[in-house]
């Protein structure tokens, strides 16, 4: 199976500041139809995951532009430009190229 | 508005079965792929099964063998029959939806059914 390596797993960060989540994979992820299937996802307390950022950079209808995601191959990173309280929860990382398709640990993002 | 209800978890002995269902609403349930994907107290998330809008099947190695994915488009429902369970399938169970290119962009998801195998 894939494996997801998250980084850090735990990330305080101080209203208004920048926060950066890395994400690394086993092995490529792109695809044989040449899309690369990776997705960030954020989930607060007692919810479900919710759905971020599709396809490395595509951000999802409704989540806000302070979010941003980059990377290719092996390598991925989420960005927030500024921190805002509704932030808080664990951001998962996921590929969808190699089934099983796999999740990363988890990053707990909390406000300092 | 595209809503997943999942019920059917509950206390279980090990070995026992469950039917887990996902109830479906607000989009063409037969023009896209689902999933079912678990998460084990205070853990991470892991994709369970996954089934095709043609019907193929997909299973993590973990649960091969025991549990079987289906759906029936005519009610707008997936189902997750669970078979020999153990002690550490005690999660709770999401329903997903898949995105446009299926359940690897898994797009919304249930709140999930809480599943628990203990004697």
């Amino acid at each position: 199976d894939v494996v997801m390596t998250q980084s850090p797993l735990s990330l305080p960060v101080t209203l208004g500041q920048p926060a950066s989540i890395a994400c690394s994979s086993s092995q490529s992820l792109v695809h044989s139809d040449g899309n690369t299937y990776f997705n960030w996802f954020l989930q607060r307390p007692g919810q479900p995951p919710r759905r971020l950022i599709y396809k490395i950079s595509n951000r999802d209808s409704g989540v806000p532009d302070r979010f941003s995601g980059s990377g290719s191959g092996t390598d991925f990173t989420l960005k927030i430009s500024r921190v805002e309280a509704e932030d808080v929860g664990v951001y998962y990382c996921m590929q969808g190229t190699h089934w099983p398709y796999t999740f990363g640990q988890g990053t707990k993002l909390e406000i300092k | 508005e595209i809503q997943l209800v999942e019920s059917g978890g509950g206390l279980v002995q090990p070995g026992g079965s469950l039917r887990l269902s996902c109830a479906a609403s607000g989009f063409s349930f037969s023009s896209y792929s689902l999933g079912w994907a678990r998460q084990a107290p205070g853990q991470g998330l892991e994709w369970v099964s996954a089934i095709a809008r043609g019907g193929d099947a997909y299973y993590a190695d973990s649960v091969k063998g025991r549990f079987t994915i289906s759906r029936d488009n005519s009610r707008s429902t997936l189902y997750l029959q669970m078979n020999s369970l153990r002690a550490e399938d005690t999660a709770i169970y999401f329903c997903a939806k898949g995105g446009a290119g299926g359940i690897r962009e898994a797009d919304y998801w249930g709140q999930g059914t809480l599943v628990t195998a203990s004697s």
